[in-house]
């Protein structure tokens, strides 16, 4: 079975500083995806990032990237320039290529962001 | 935009009650999902479906059903609950694979549940 794991369950960084959260995941399949989810305290949840495993190149979505390693199972997010905005909770989440895609959910990191 | 409405906000319900949460999505889409978000848990899948009045049950099924008699709507059915159901209740859907479309899942505003 798949499993997601988010080493950090929180986190704080300073405004308009870098802040990178990490994520682990263990598959045995070779293609899928990745995705970077966001929880703000609304609590409505919204797609941050999202990563095939097949393609190499690290996406990137304005001030959020990921640094993808395939071999070490590692996704984890970088977030520039925080923005007080950016404060909320972030899931990592893994999901299958074909079927219904059911998403794995890491545990969550709350990130904070101080004035 | 993609939208996915679920009926409550918050619900407080009674220990052995019959318990329905309900949630409709606007974009046409094949997948829906029932995911409970717990502290330290992250979001854990109770049930999916995949198409109308087809469900598949995820990691926690136990305590709940499902029903989907049309393509927007999905409603959780929890037949007593139960104390330890009260949580926060996070509805999904997406698209199938393959389409061209978009494959992320788009997720409503969550129902906290309270069972007393």
């Amino acid at each position: 079975a798949q499993t997601v794991t988010q080493s950090q369950p929180e986190m704080s960084v300073q405004e308009a500083e870098t802040v990178t959260l990490s994520c682990t995941y263990d598959t045995s399949e070779s293609d899928y995806y990745l995705f970077w989810y966001k929880q703000p305290p609304s609590r409505q949840m919204i797609l941050v990032i999202r990563q095939e495993a097949y393609k190499q190149q690290n996406a990137t979505e304005n001030r959020f990237s990921v640094n993808f390693q395939k071999a070490a199972k590692s996704f984890s997010l970088k977030i520039s320039d925080s923005q007080l905005g950016d404060a909320a909770m972030y899931f990592c989440a893994y999901s299958k290529i074909q079927g219904a895609q059911k998403l794995v959910f890491g545990q969550g990191t709350r990130l904070t962001i101080n004035p | 935009d993609v939208k996915v409405t679920q009926s409550s906000r918050y619900l407080v319900k009674r220990t052995g009650e019959k318990v329905f949460l309900e949630c409709v999505q606007d974009m046409d889409h094949e997948n829906m999902f029932w995911y409970r978000q717990d502290p330290g848990l992250g979001l854990r899948l109770i049930y999916f479906s995949y198409d109308v009045k087809m469900k598949e049950k995820g990691d926690i099924p136990e305590g709940y059903s499902v029903s989907r008699e049309k393509k927007e709507r999905f409603s959780l059915i929890l037949e007593s609950a139960s104390t330890n159901q009260t949580s926060m209740y996070l509805c999904a859907s997406s698209e199938l694979p393959g389409t061209g479309r978009a494959v992320e899942q788009f997720f409503g505003p969550g129902t906290r549940l309270t069972v007393l």
